[in-house]
């Protein structure tokens, strides 16, 4: 069976400090898709990256980083020099994969809750 | 950039009432997704409908039905409701079965009391 896990309930840090959110997934399945989500106090799901199982290059984007590790069954999220706005509840979530890409039938972790202090 | 589009964004009803909720993916994606997301949880997957066909299943009451129409538009349609489908409703949408990035709207928030 699939499961993301995400031990973290919440984090508080202090504006400025980095921040790293950790996930971590089981799945039976050789190919496979990892994603991340962050959801503000607004509500909604905005993506952030996608990722598959054969791609175990880390990617950065800006202030955000990834690291993918597949012998840990890791997809941990860093947040350097976090901001005010970085504030909501981050999603792990993991995917089967179909024929055309993923399956999308999203299995979430229960999320982490970050709160950035000024 | 044109995002997903969910209507109504909030929603009240009362048990036993039917409610309706509408999406409208983001332009040239013909695949949409439901998920559920109660309160304090994380979001679960309902149904998706590719090219107009249900493509998966997932934990979706009987009490609920979902289509997807000519212009890729999708409805999901809940009927009976109850206390407890109180929740965040999102549809998500991509391209071609999960080809690209999976996009969500902004949610509808259905309260029933």
């Amino acid at each position: 069976a699939q499961k993301v896990t995400q031990a973290q309930t919440e984090i508080s840090v202090v504006e400025k400090e980095d921040v790293t959110l950790d996930c971590v997934y089981e799945t039976r399945d050789t190919t496979y898709y990892l994603f991340w989500y962050k959801q503000p106090p607004s509500g909604e799901l905005v993506f952030l990256i996608r990722r598959n199982s054969f791609d175990e290059q880390n990617e950065i984007s800006g202030r955000y980083s990834w690291n993918f590790q597949k012998s840990t069954s890791s997809f941990n999220f860093t947040i350097t020099a976090s901001q005010v706005v970085d504030s909501a509840v981050y999603f792990c979530a993991l995917s089967e994969a179909n024929y055309g890409g993923a399956t999308n039938k999203l299995i979430f972790g229960t999320g982490t809750l970050l709160a950035v202090q000024p | 950039a044109a995002g997903v589009i969910q209507s109504p964004r909030h929603l009240i009803k009362e048990k036993r009432e039917t409610a309706t909720l509408k999406c409208y993916p983001i332009p040239r994606h013909d695949t949409v997704y439901w998920y559920q997301q109660g309160p304090g949880q994380d979001p679960q997957f309902l149904i998706s409908f590719y090219e107009k066909m249900q493509s998966d299943k997932g934990s979706i009451p009987d009490r609920f039905s979902a289509q997807q129409f000519s212009d890729y538009h999708s409805e999901l349609n809940m009927s009976s409701l109850e206390l407890g489908d109180s929740a965040l409703y999102f549809c998500a949408s991509s391209r071609r079965l999960g080809a690209g990035e999976l996009f969500f709207g902004e949610g509808s928030r259905l309260t029933v009391l």
